[in-house]
């Protein structure tokens, strides 16, 4: 099946630093999703990217289909922004394959 | 407009035991799926449903049936309970499957 892996796995961060988080899969992805998981256990959706770039507030995300890769930017960090980062791909066969996560942790 | 609701939010039962996870959707979406989630790993298809009147098998389906009651709803059974089974369970749905996906809040299980 298709391989997702999301770099770094572990991410420490003062409050206002950037940062960006990666994910690259192994084969061509009809969908792919951006997660954060917070504190509670909570997947909240931050984007659905397929390809191109979408901005919602500090958080960015672009997709390069062809080269097989997406990044997630975080600006301006919050202690709110902390949890995990989960980027999904959808697989020809409309199964979503996750990546194991970037652990974020925003510091005061 | 809910989402996606998945019943209980906790449930601790002991080895042998079964019980059924609900899951309800009011997005009219037409697929729905069940992920697990282990301590420090991603989520992991269990069972889906492309369409009311189909399910299938994901990744770790062993130990667990499903039921598409209707258009709405999605249930996870386990018949008998393993320890191995310890997970936090998630339900989702999409209105097709290269589509987004929508999760619920989670169902936390510890099988002792």
């Amino acid at each position: 099946g298709i391989q997702v892996e999301q770099s770094p796995p572990d991410l420490i961060l003062q409050e206002g630093a950037n940062s960006t988080l990666r994910c690259n899969f192994s084969d061509s992805v009809n969908n792919l999703q951006w997660f954060h998981q917070n504190p509670w256990g909570q997947l909240i959706n931050l984007f659905y990217i397929p390809s191109g770039t979408k901005q919602n507030g500090r958080l960015s995300a672009t997709t390069v289909a062809t080269e097989r890769y997406s990044l997630l930017y975080i600006s301006s960090s919050q202690t709110t922004d902390s949890g995990v980062y989960f980027c999904a791909v959808t697989d020809s066969w409309g199964k979503l394959q996750f990546g194991a996560g970037t652990q974020v942790v925003v510091t005061p | 407009n809910a989402g996606v609701t998945q019943t209980p939010k906790f449930q601790v039962l002991k080895t042998g035991q079964s019980m059924t996870l609900q899951c309800a959707q009011d997005m009219n979406h037409n697929s729905m799926y069940w992920y697990r989630q282990d301590p420090g790993m991603g989520l992991r298809l269990i069972y889906y449903s492309a369409s009311e009147g189909t399910t299938d098998k994901g990744e770790v389906p062993n130990g667990y049936n499903v039921s598409r009651l209707n258009k709405r709803e999605f249930s996870l059974r386990l018949e008998s309970a393993a320890p191995s089974q310890t997970s936090v369970y998630f339900c989702a749905s999409t209105n097709s499957p290269y589509n987004e996906q929508f999760f619920g809040p989670g169902t936390r299980l510890t099988v002792l």
